[in-house]
């Protein structure tokens, strides 16, 4: 089956700019998350969609970070205006549903650079 | 916060085992031991878990202490495609919170 699919996989944009993430999950998978990856941390869960519901958005810096998944399918996270401090790997993930036992699905993610 | 302690890096020679340590000391009767890993520019992957009793797939082998205190994960024939960050998780949940995890080389 197809994987998690994430575009664009770079992105440069200057501070202050806006940019916005796409990302398709695995088809018939309930559950989607986007992660902030800073280099040499593990990943952090920025949000949680149960379909296009948000389950948690509480590690979202909501002043500048919005994510939206209007049909239960895709999703896009988008950052506006970017600091710095954004730079990193922006990771989506999917998993069937919420159970503790589902195991979630990584895409490859987008490296976001902010100068 | 992480509520697991990993050592930051271990080497493997190829072929062995390697055994990867992680400690949970704090862990709640509901809460299941997770692993993944992170190749280099990949996204985590899930390797395996478990509750109670220790655990084998395809991958890996997972033993938890009875205590549940702590628990190794097993790669029974390390290769060079095993060089990866590996993330020891504990949630009650489906919700991941990763540590720093355990940096694993496998030297030829």
């Amino acid at each position: 089956e197809a994987g998690v699919a994430q575009s664009p996989r770079y992105k440069i944009i200057e501070k202050r700019q806006s940019v916005a993430f796409w990302c398709n999950p695995i088809s018939g998978h309930a559950t989607l998350y986007w992660y902030q990856q800073i280099l040499g941390q593990g990943p952090k869960l920025l949000i949680q969609f149960q379909n296009n519901g948000v389950v948690d958005d509480s590690q979202l810096p909501k002043d500048r970070f919005s994510a939206e998944r209007l049909k239960g399918v895709d999703s896009t996270l988008k950052i506006q205006p970017a600091k710095l401090e954004d730079s990193a790997v922006y990771l989506c993930a999917s998993s069937l549903d919420m159970s503790s036992y589902n195991e979630q699905f990584f895409g490859p993610g987008t490296r976001l650079t902010v100068l | 916060d992480a509520k697991t302690t990993q050592p930051p890096s271990m080497d493997c020679a190829e072929g062995r085992a390697a055994n990867l340590p992680c400690n949970h000391s704090t862990i709640s009767g509901n809460e299941y031991v997770y692993w993944y890993r992170q190749i280099h520019s990949q996204g985590p992957q899930y390797i395996i878990h478990g509750l109670k009793n220790n655990e084998t797939n395809e991958m890996a082998s997972l033993i938890i202490t009875e205590d549940r205190k702590s628990s190794t994960l097993i790669l029974p024939h390390a290769t060079l495609r095993d060089t990866a960050v590996y993330y020891c998780i504990v949630n009650a949940g489906n919700m991941l919170t990763f540590g720093g995890g355990t940096r694993l080389m496998v030297k030829p």
